[in-house]
């Protein structure tokens, strides 16, 4: 899998839009990339995937680059509750065997009153 | 509240004792996992389960037993655990169709300290 790269943490203010950068030179044609946070205390929770297009959910906006070698997520009206450590995953989906994601150091974001 | 329902929350146990965790879906996945997370690290993957047989090891040691019952259960059996074992277990599913990359969906986990 790509090895992905994402600042140790960052702050934001409530009200703004957050975006959250990720680094991923070596992503092959055929990974995906994916956005999990973790909340305190919580298990990891799935916000967002993609695999060439930009894409939007109820929760955030993917932006992938052209040439895929990175990513931006971004939660367009930060709020309290999106305190969390966010990871950005490269993995390609193998059927068979199940969808091994590994985890990095991922970003802690605080939002800020 | 989370889709995957994960019991118990907390566990505490001693070296010699013999204790199981439990992990539970309805959502029709045909995927299970098992994570092991150590504080103020990220997780990391311990077993996955496809259609009820185990498709990957990240060998671990046999001290952790999986099981996967059925489709919707997902077991992890504990015995003579050490006290580094002490982590926070989490659970999760997704659905398996290649070609298109599934979510997972993670339980809240289980709490586990080894005295």
């Amino acid at each position: 899998d790509a090895k992905t790269t994402q600042p140790p943490s960052m702050d934001c203010a409530e009200g703004r839009a957050a975006n959250l950068p990720c680094n991923h030179s070596t992503i092959s044609g055929n990974e995906y990339v994916y956005w999990y946070r973790q909340i305190h205390s919580q298990g990891p929770q799935y916000i967002i995937h993609g695999l060439k297009n930009n894409e939007t959910n109820e929760m955030a906006s993917l932006i992938i680059t052209e040439d895929r070698k990175s990513s931006t997520l971004i939660l367009p009206h930060a709020t309290l509750r999106d305190t969390a450590v966010y990871y950005c995953i490269v993995r390609v989906s193998v059927e068979a065997a199940g969808n091994k994601l590994t985890f990095g150091g991922g970003t802690r974001v605080l939002v800020k009153p | 509240d989370t889709e995957v329902t994960q019991t118990p929350k907390h566990l505490v146990m001693g070296m010699t004792n013999k204790k199981s965790l439990k992990c539970e879906q309805h959502m029709g996945h045909r995927a299970m996992y098992w994570y092991k997370q150590k504080a103020k690290k990220p997780p990391e993957l311990m077993f996955v389960y496809s259609y009820e047989k185990l498709s990957i090891n990240e060998s671990v040691p046999s001290r952790f037993s999986p099981e996967c019952p059925n489709s919707s259960l997902l077991n992890l059996h504990l015995h003579a655990l050490q006290p580094e074992d002490s982590a926070l277990y989490l659970c999760a599913s997704s659905q398996l169709y290649r070609g298109v990359g599934q979510p997972q969906h993670f339980g809240d986990g289980t709490r586990l300290s080894i005295l």
